[in-house]
């Protein structure tokens, strides 16, 4: 089975753009999620989604934003980019039930200038 | 609220060295899940091992073992004979109740020398 694959690996953005994330899970997986990672923070959950339903959403701003489509692939969107939302955004998809193993991406490195 | 403690920020060894890595954890879920994770430089996350919170029983697989111990809230972790490929940052994490996320540790960094 192919992985968890991420689209664009590599991003570099100025502060005020936008940004869209994609991210396509394992197949027969139908909950995707994603995590922040910077030194600081460590790494932060973002938001889950199962069904194209959002099931879980952590302490972000509402420039953080996805949404899931009916082949379960999943976008993020970052609107008006700061300095400090450069990181590693990480997706990982799993099975339908809590606690089931999520496997992850290779994730997407995103520079704000 | 779930929380991960893993207190070595950072671990050298030589290599055929054991290396034990301390996971602490809070919750006050009756079923939680724990996982290790490792982190090579190339980032992606790789799962090694998952946990439930009503299976204690201790395995090994491979060169990796981990000492789960509700009693004292900890799931250590193991590598037996360490190799340079063991190099990475290792964390632990969390979820339980119908809590979907899964919370991280800070992270251990591992340093295999030859």
């Amino acid at each position: 089975k192919a992985g968890v694959t991420q689209t664009p690996r590599y991003l570099i953005k100025t502060r005020g753009q936008q940004v869209t994330l994609s991210c396509s899970p394992i197949s027969g997986h139908r909950s995707v999620s994603w995590y922040q990672q910077t030194p600081g923070q460590g790494l932060q959950f973002l938001f889950e989604y199962f069904s194209e339903t959002q099931r879980n959403k952590g302490n972000f701003p509402g420039r953080f934003s996805g949404r899931q489509f009916s082949n379960s692939r999943s976008e993020m969107n970052v609107s008006t980019l700061e300095l400090g939302d450069s990181a590693l955004y990480l997706c990982a998809s799993s099975g339908a039930r809590v606690g089931e193993t999520q496997y992850f991406g290779p994730g997407t490195r995103l520079l704000v200038l | 609220a779930q929380k991960v403690t893993q207190a070595q920020t950072e671990i050298s060894v030589v290599e055929k060295e054991d290396v034990t890595l301390d996971c602490v954890y809070e919750t006050r879920d009756t079923t939680y899940y724990l996982f290790w994770y490792k982190q090579p430089p190339s980032g992606e996350l790789v799962f090694l091992i998952r946990r439930n919170s009503f299976d204690e029983q201790n395995e090994i697989s491979g060169r990796y073992s981990w000492n789960f111990q509700k009693s004292t809230s900890s799931f250590n972790f193991t590598i037996t004979a360490s190799q340079v490929v063991d190099s990475a940052v290792y964390f632990c994490a969390l979820s339980g109740g119908n809590d979907y996320k899964l919370s991280f540790g800070a992270g251990t960094t591992v340093t295999v020398r030859a």
